[in-house]
């Protein structure tokens, strides 16, 4: 079985662009979930989908957004881009949600 | 609410000897804790998951770790430490906030382990 997919692998952009993020679950899984990682706060929850819904939220500001698809394939937007949302973004999927979770490798976002 | 805190930053210990990360948590639910590994440039792998069918728990590459809910600590253990064990852990409690399935993960601060030969 395919594991979590994440693209892009590494993403630079410049303060208020946006941006958007993909991740591809393992085949079967339904819930989908999002994490910022930075050197400073640490892992973060920002949401997560089951079943095209947003079951839970984070306390991240309206500027980072999400959706999935029927195919249960997330994207994470975040617009007017900030130096501070320079982090490492996790997606994860499981089966149900509160299961183990597997992790993709990541999107490296840098704002310059 | 949900906490977990890892007592310890940074561990080193020397090839073959054992390894100790402490985790203590907050939990207002009878609580799911996970141990992640994180290695450099790498995703996050789940170790081991307890889910109060047995209070050790053994996880993948010879962890385990115990649940004490007298100590409300979940530590992790291994008795032989391997080069390749250098990475960052993190202890974890799903957050239920009341319902039954959420895959909100609630992260340590994580502790890295290094190991020297």
């Amino acid at each position: 079985k395919a594991g979590v997919t994440q693209t892009p692998r590494y993403l630079i952009k410049t303060r208020g662009q946006q941006v958007t993020l993909s991740c591809s679950p393992i085949s079967g899984h339904r819930s989908v979930s999002w994490y910022q990682q930075t050197p400073g706060q640490g892992l973060q929850f920002l949401f997560e989908y089951f079943s095209e819904t947003q079951r839970n939220k984070g306390n991240f500001p309206g500027r980072f957004s999400g959706r999935q698809f029927s195919n249960s394939r997330s994207e994470m937007n975040v617009s007017t881009l900030e130096l501070g949302d320079s982090a490492l973004y996790l997606c994860a999927s499981s089966s149900r949600g509160n299961e183990k979770l597997f992790f993709g490798s990541g999107t490296q976002l840098s704002v310059l | 609410a949900q906490s977990v805190t890892q007592l310890d930053s940074h561990v080193s210990v020397s090839e073959g000897t054992p390894v100790l990360l402490r985790c203590n948590y907050s939990s207002s639910y009878s609580p799911s804790l996970f141990w992640y590994v994180q290695h450099p440039n790498k995703g996050l792998q789940l170790l081991l998951k307890y889910t109060s069918a047995a209070t050790l728990v053994k996880g993948i590459n010879g962890f385990e770790a115990e649940f004490k809910k007298s100590e409300t600590s979940f530590h992790l253990t291994k008795p032989s430490a391997h080069m390749s064990d250098a990475a960052e852990y993190f202890c974890v409690v799903s957050d239920l906030g009341g319902s039954s399935n959420t895959g909100k993960l609630i992260f340590g601060q994580g502790t890295t382990l290094q190991v020297k030969p």
